[in-house]
């Protein structure tokens, strides 16, 4: 059963900070990875696509690295704003069958930026 | 454009009665999902099609709920009938063609119908 774990599940910072969060994924098997973000009573956003073949995507303050031989992906945002506060949530679709169409998403890193 | 557009965004019911959710996808998108997000277990893929065509129901918990895609502008989730544990945030996602690999496809998401059953 393909596993998705992001770290940590909860992250406070000050404005300005620059900031890393995390996404394991048990199979690397994998097609692309997507981070979504999501605020409180709202649908998901896409922020960034990687493609299986590629090591990482950037869009503006936001770059989403992957690594498919550990299992890893990090989303890095530079000099945090408190509108960046929202659930970032890691997605990954697997290769083969059915299973392009399938995301299966982590739990979720709650990130606060404060003043 | 309008974006993926979910009704109604709230819906309060009685545990047994029939409760039915709608989506309208992307005008151009072939793909539709059909996600639900819980507290105890994230966001979890219900059901998707391609086509108006299911193709992977395998996230459906029980016979309880069904889905239809008569067109391509058009989806139901319907639950009957409905339980408390049921209840939850219900997500619609539209993409161009997912079945075909591109790995670009994302995936546009509606703001979700918030659902309890009492």
């Amino acid at each position: 059963k393909q596993e998705v774990t992001q770290i940590p599940a909860a992250l406070s910072v000050p404005e300005g900070e620059n900031l890393v969060l995390n996404c394991s994924f048990t199979d690397s098997a994998i097609y692309n990875l997507q981070w979504f973000r999501q605020d409180p009573g709202k649908g998901l956003t896409s922020l960034l696509l990687i493609q299986s073949s590629q090591r990482e995507q950037t869009s503006g303050r936001l770059n989403a690295s992957l690594d498919k031989s550990s299992g890893r992906s990090t989303l890095y945002i530079a000099a945090s704003q408190p509108g960046d506060s929202a659930t970032y949530l890691c997605a990954v679709s697997y290769a083969g069958g059915t299973s392009y169409g399938k995301l299966t998403f982590g739990q979720g890193t709650i990130l606060t930026v404060h003043p | 454009d309008a974006g993926v557009i979910q009704s109604p965004r709230h819906e309060v019911t009685e545990m047994g009665q029939e409760v039915t959710l709608r989506c309208k996808p992307i005008s151009g998108h072939n793909s539709l999902f059909w996600y639900r997000q819980t507290m105890m277990r994230g966001l979890e893929l219900l059901i998707y099609f391609n086509n108006n065509v299911p193709i992977d129901d395998s996230g459906m918990p029980e016979d309880r709920f069904s889905a239809k895609m008569p067109n391509a502008s058009f989806s139901t989730l319907k639950i009957q009938p409905s339980e408390p544990r049921d209840s939850a945030v219900y997500f619609c996602a539209s993409s161009r063609d997912q079945v075909r690999p591109s790995g670009k496809n994302i995936q546009y998401f509606g703001a979700g119908t918030r659902l309890s059953v009492l």
